[in-house]
């Protein structure tokens, strides 16, 4: 069965330092992953998927198939970076399921 | 441009008593979702419809029901409410995997 991890409930950190949110996940296959966001009373939305390699809003994640990791970093962190992240995992095919983790609430302080 | 709308936002149930919440998708996506989230538990998948026409469990279905109605509506019923399916129920639906879901706005039930 495959499990998504995220050893976090919740991280504070300082505006300007670096945050690294952690994501561990267990599948036996080639798995797709991803994070997603909520900002406070809005809706969940996709931040980034390891396929597409990309930087939004900063944040980078890499997949670590060794590790089975895919741990989500950002440099420097701003106030408004504030929020609930959750990672997820698919399991591919044509249903999109996805697994999600029970997420890390981000705290950055001014 | 209105995405996933899902009604009511806000519902208080007896226990006992039935709901259906509704969540329609304006995107043409094929595949709808519907999760609950829980405090320290995370999203869990209720239900699914990979396609118009067809329905299967996800990994918390029991005391949950769906209708595909047409490709844009998707509804989760709870037949007799009961104070555990106090929760935030999102909707979610997707075009293809490279896109992400897209989420509902959610529906905060509590069942007392």
């Amino acid at each position: 069965a495959q499990r998504v991890t995220q050893p976090e409930k919740l991280l504070s950190v300082f505006k300007g330092a670096p945050v690294e949110l952690k994501c561990n996940y267990s599948y036996s296959g080639s798995p797709e992953l991803f994070w997603y966001v909520q900002y406070s009373r809005q809706r969940l939305q996709l931040l980034l998927r390891h396929i597409s390699r990309e930087s939004i809003k900063g944040f980078t994640a890499d997949l670590n198939k060794g590790e089975t990791s895919f741990h989500l970093k950002k440099p420097f962190a701003q106030e408004e970076d504030s929020a609930m992240y959750y990672c997820a995992l698919s399991s591919g095919g044509s249903n999109y399921k996805l697994t999600f983790g029970k997420g890390t609430l981000l705290t950055v302080n001014p | 441009n209105a995405g996933v709308t899902q009604t009511p936002k806000f519902q208080v149930l007896k226990t006992g008593q039935s709901m259906t919440l509704q969540c329609a998708q304006d995107m043409n996506h094929n595949s709808m979702y519907w999760y609950r989230q829980d405090p320290g538990m995370g999203l869990r998948l209720i239900y699914y419809s990979a396609s118009e026409g067809t329905t299967d469990k996800g990994e918390v279905p029991n005391g949950y029901n769906v209708s595909r109605l047409n490709k844009r509506e998707f509804s989760l019923r709870l037949e007799s409410a009961a104070p555990s399916q106090t929760s935030v129920y999102f909707c979610a639906s997707i075009v293809g995997g490279k896109y992400g879901y897209t989420f509902g706005s959610g529906t905060r039930l509590t069942v007392v």
